[in-house]
């Protein structure tokens, strides 16, 4: 079974510029997830979708960050405009369903760096 | 607000050295805890969990047990490998909630 796809895995940009994320979730999830892990920090959740629904955005920066979700498979993370404190990895993570006990199965990451 | 607070890091071990990393909570209720396991260049894996008191999660020689009246659940491994170098976070979701709250990572290093 193919895991979580993310792409880039790496990314520099200057500050001010946009930058965008892409994530495939593991085939028949409903649920995947956005999280910002800064170094040194565990990994914080910023959004999660069920299939092309936000269920929560609460601590998503809405005045910079952007995420959707067409068709309720693929995902796209956006920034713009870019800060400094963003530089961090962005996970993204996909489980069958929310409620009750489901895994989260994560992808490899995109180490964002802005410079 | 719930959160998880785990040993600092590094810790750099010999190999079959016994191995442990303390994690304590603070949540209301019973949340469920995990510890997860983060290798060199790949995603977050889930090691174990433990979904109510007194449960122990066990996988790949790692234990956790789940300890209510010292809000702990630290993970131990009687003999490391090499192999068991990598990044581990413990973690725990609320009661009745979907998401999960990390701690910081604890960095491993084992020693040939």
């Amino acid at each position: 079974e193919a895991g979580v796809a993310q792409s880039p895995r790496y990314k520099i940009i200057e500050k001010r510029q946009s930058v965008a994320f892409w994530c495939n979730p593991i085939s028949g999830h409903a649920t995947l997830y956005w999280y910002q892990q800064i170094l040194g920090q565990g990994p914080k959740l910023l959004i999660q979708f069920q299939n092309n629904g936000v269920v929560d955005d609460s601590q998503l920066p809405k005045d910079r960050f952007s995420a959707e979700r067409l068709k309720g498979v693929d995902s796209t993370l956006k920034i713009q405009p870019a800060k400094l404190e963003d530089s961090a990895v962005y996970l993204c993570a996909s489980s069958l369903v929310a409620k009750g006990y489901n895994e989260q199965f994560f992808g490899p990451g995109t180490r964002l760096t802005v410079l | 607000g719930d959160s998880v607070t785990q040993m600092e890091g590094p810790v750099t071990l010999s190999e079959e050295a016994f191995l442990t990393i303390n994690c304590t909570y603070t949540a209301t209720g019973y949340p469920s805890l995990f510890w997860y396991v983060q290798y060199p260049g790949e995603g977050l894996q889930l090691l174990l969990k433990a979904t109510k008191a007194d449960d122990k999660g066990s996988n790949k020689g790692f234990e956790a047990t789940y300890r209510k009246e010292t809000t702990s659940f630290h993970l131990e491994k009687g003999s490391v490998q090499v192999s068991d170098s990598a990044v581990y976070f413990c973690a725990l979701r609320a009661t009745n909630d979907y998401k999960l709250s990390f701690g910081a990572g604890t960095t491993v290093t084992v020693r040939a």
